[in-house]
């Protein structure tokens, strides 16, 4: 059965702190594994695609990598604007698009 | 990429009635989802629109709970019937463009039920 677990459940940071987000994935042929960013009461943000072993991808203090069983969502000098809940999704081969979503991180920034 | 609007942004319902959420995309997509998220969890796909013919149900999901339309390219509906307070949740719309593999989201729409 495909499946997504991310650690840790929560993180508190202190600003300029730099952290990792982990992401564990079980899937049957993977097509895509993807990383969003949630605020409160919105929808999930698009941050990254990653879709083979070796693949990175950065935007601002992101950084996105992936392995075969797993993806990391590293956090270079965060701010508290980064403060979001962080989810982790993967698209198997055979899925028709579905993709299946983690639990998420909460990750909080303290100024 | 797609800009996804939903409507209303949120609702508060009485038991037993039914509620309709609109899901508009600013550009042609090929495929369209549902989602439910309830307080503090993850994101839980209930369907697949199709356009043009019924949607395909996860696990879990009946049609005659959460009745789905998708007119055109870029439209689409969820009703969520006979609510119950256990129905109360954030209901997310999702759309993958023409070009690539990424769904992008839309603000999603608040529901509490009395």
């Amino acid at each position: 059965e495909d499946q997504v677990t991310q650690s840790p459940e929560a993180l508190r940071l202190q600003e300029g702190e730099s952290s990792s987000l982990n992401c564990s994935y079980t899937v049957s042929g993977l097509r895509g594994l993807f990383w969003y960013r949630q605020d409160p009461g919105k929808g999930p943000e698009f941050l990254f695609t990653l879709y083979s072993a070796g693949e990175e991808k950065e935007k601002e203090r992101l950084k996105a990598t992936l392995t075969k069983k797993e993806s990391f969502l590293h956090i270079t000098a965060p701010k508290p604007e980064d403060s979001a809940t962080y989810l982790c999704a993967v698209q198997a081969a055979s899925s028709a698009s579905k993709i299946i979503f983690g639990s998420g991180t909460r990750l909080s920034i303290r100024p | 990429s797609a800009v996804i609007s939903q409507k209303p942004s949120r609702d508060i319902c009485q038991r037993g009635t039914s509620l309709t959420i609109q899901c508009q995309v600013d550009s042609q997509v090929t495929m369209m989802f549902w989602y439910r998220q309830q307080p503090g969890q993850s994101l839980t796909l209930i369907a697949t629109a199709n356009q043009g013919s019924e949607a395909t149900y996860e696990s879990g999901f009946v049609i005659d709970k959460f009745p789905i339309s998708r007119p055109n390219l870029t439209f689409s509906t969820l009703t969520v019937s006979n609510m119950s307070p256990e129905d109360s949740s954030i209901y997310l719309c999702s759309a993958i463009p023409v070009v690539g593999d990424t769904q992008y989201f839309g603000p999603g729409t608040r529901l509490t039920v009395l």
